[in-house]
């Protein structure tokens, strides 16, 4: 059974800073990868999606990365603003292949805090 | 705007009462999901529908029914059977397609007991 898991549990940086979630899945027969934000007391937006053929991907200050061989996938946030803070959830998509049943397996979250 | 509404944002539940989660989405979407979030945790599927009139059973089902008459509803009912209901509730969709795989969330139902 795929286990997710995200370290650290809880990061507080200053403005500016460049930083680094990570997130490590026991399975590597892993179809995708996805990173979503999520604000207190509401639902999740999904950030970043890396599918299993690819090994990376980039939207603005962030970028994903996809390890299947070392089971690691990171969130790299560029120039950290007090926005950001959130807690950051990875999920991993067992699929061997075909369409989606969203049945992802979640990390617990690192809770981000960006202060000015 | 397109987007998955769930309704009501808090609900409170008697002992052996069931309660019912509305959950509504227009992005036309065909497959939609219930997860649960429990503080400091990760969410776990309670159930999912890939089509209308079919849906399977998650990780953590028991106590918990759901129906998809129509392709924009999938209401949660949390029965009287399951004991430790408090928790947040999370309803999803997805495209299906090998291509589209990004679920979309709505902004949850908080569900506390009496």
């Amino acid at each position: 059974k795929q286990e997710v898991t995200q370290i650290p549990a809880a990061l507080s940086v200053p403005e500016g800073e460049n930083l680094v979630l990570n997130c490590s899945f026991t399975d590597s027969a892993i179809y995708n990868l996805q990173w979503f934000r999520q604000d207190p007391g509401k639902g999740l937006t999904s950030l970043l999606l890396i599918q299993s053929s690819q090994r990376e991907q980039t939207s603005g200050r962030l970028n994903a990365s996809l390890d299947k061989s070392s089971g690691r996938s990171t969130l790299y946030i560029a120039a950290s603003q007090p926005g950001d803070s959130a807690t950051y959830l990875c999920a991993g998509d067992p699929r061997a292949g075909g369409t989606s049943y969203g049945k992802l397996t979640f990390g617990q979250g690192t809770i981000l805090t960006v202060h000015p | 705007d397109g987007g998955i509404t769930q309704s009501p944002k808090y609900l409170f539940r008697k002992e052996g009462q069931n309660v019912t989660l509305s959950c509504e989405q227009n992005l036309n979407h065909d497959a939609m999901y219930w997860y649960r979030q429990d503080p400091g945790q990760g969410l776990r599927l309670i159930y999912y529908s890939q089509i209308v009139n079919d849906f399977q059973k998650g990780d953590i089902a028991e106590g918990y029914s759901v129906s998809r008459e129509k392709k924009e509803s999938f209401p949660l009912t949390v029965t009287s059977a399951q004991k430790n209901p408090t928790a947040f509730y999370l309803c999803a969709s997805s495209p299906r397609g090998a291509n589209n795989e990004k679920l979309f969330f709505g902004s949850g139902t908080q569900l506390s007991v009496l």
